[in-house]
């Protein structure tokens, strides 16, 4: 339904090791977003941004990085991968709310699973 | 910031029956977008329903209806004629500047 990709979908990895999960959109979206989600649990919001050269932290940002270079690219770092960073990353995008009044909503990529060992 | 509660965390209801999946929420914001989305078993987020604040007319998708109350900060989701492809988390979500979502309602459609 949406063009918004993220990979890896699955990925495993020992503790310490650093990772980026990468998510693109071919929409032209400026808003973007990072949520971690545990199977079956609520999301969390962990980082967003509004265009290029702007981020966001949300509830969850302390342990990770994102950055803004291009609008259709939003990766998302973890500098020393740890157990319980074991998850689902899911990655969204929308338009702003002004320009398209009452069809504004999030498109989803499929979700990359992390395991850390 | 904005937080959404979903104080129902399972549900289910009967194939063809109705059931409705509670939502609130708190701000002071005046204008925002409110959502029901829909995940299914290891798939997608599925956008399933969308209000604006500034409506008072309720939204309506099909057997998907909500009802929406913005002084009580309420917003209802209301599934008609279930089926068993209903099945699935749904999860409340706020839209202002991000967007934050509920801890979502495990809705199961039993035959």
């Amino acid at each position: 339904e949406a063009d918004i990709y993220q990979t890896p979908r699955y990925l495993v990895i020992g503790t310490g090791k650093k990772i980026t999960l990468e998510c693109s959109q071919t929409m032209g979206h400026d808003k973007m977003y990072w949520y971690q989600q545990d199977p079956g649990m609520e999301l969390h919001l962990i980082h967003y941004s509004y265009g290029v050269n702007s981020t966001e932290k949300g509830d969850l940002s302390s342990e990770s990085t994102v950055s803004r270079i291009r609008t259709e690219h939003f990766p998302l770092t973890l500098e020393s991968a740890r157990p319980s960073h074991t998850s689902q990353y899911l990655c969204a995008s929308s338009e702003w709310l002004y320009r398209v009044p009452g069809r504004v909503r999030l498109f989803f990529g499929e979700g990359s699973r992390l395991t850390v060992l | 910031a904005q937080t959404v509660t979903q104080s129902q965390p399972e549900m289910s209801v009967q194939e063809a029956e109705t059931v409705t999946l509670s939502c609130t929420y708190d701000t002071s914001e005046n204008n925002y977008y409110l959502f029901w989305y829909k995940q299914p078993p290891s798939r997608q987020m599925i956008l399933v329903i969308r209000q604006e604040a500034y409506k008072q007319q309720n939204a309506t998708e099909n057997r998907f209806s909500v009802n929406f109350q913005k002084a009580a900060k309420s917003f209802s989701l209301k599934i008609s004629d279930s089926q068993l492809g209903d099945t699935a988390m749904y999860f409340c979500a706020f839209m202002k500047g991000d967007m934050r979502f509920g801890a979502g309602t495990r809705l199961t459609v039993k035959p």
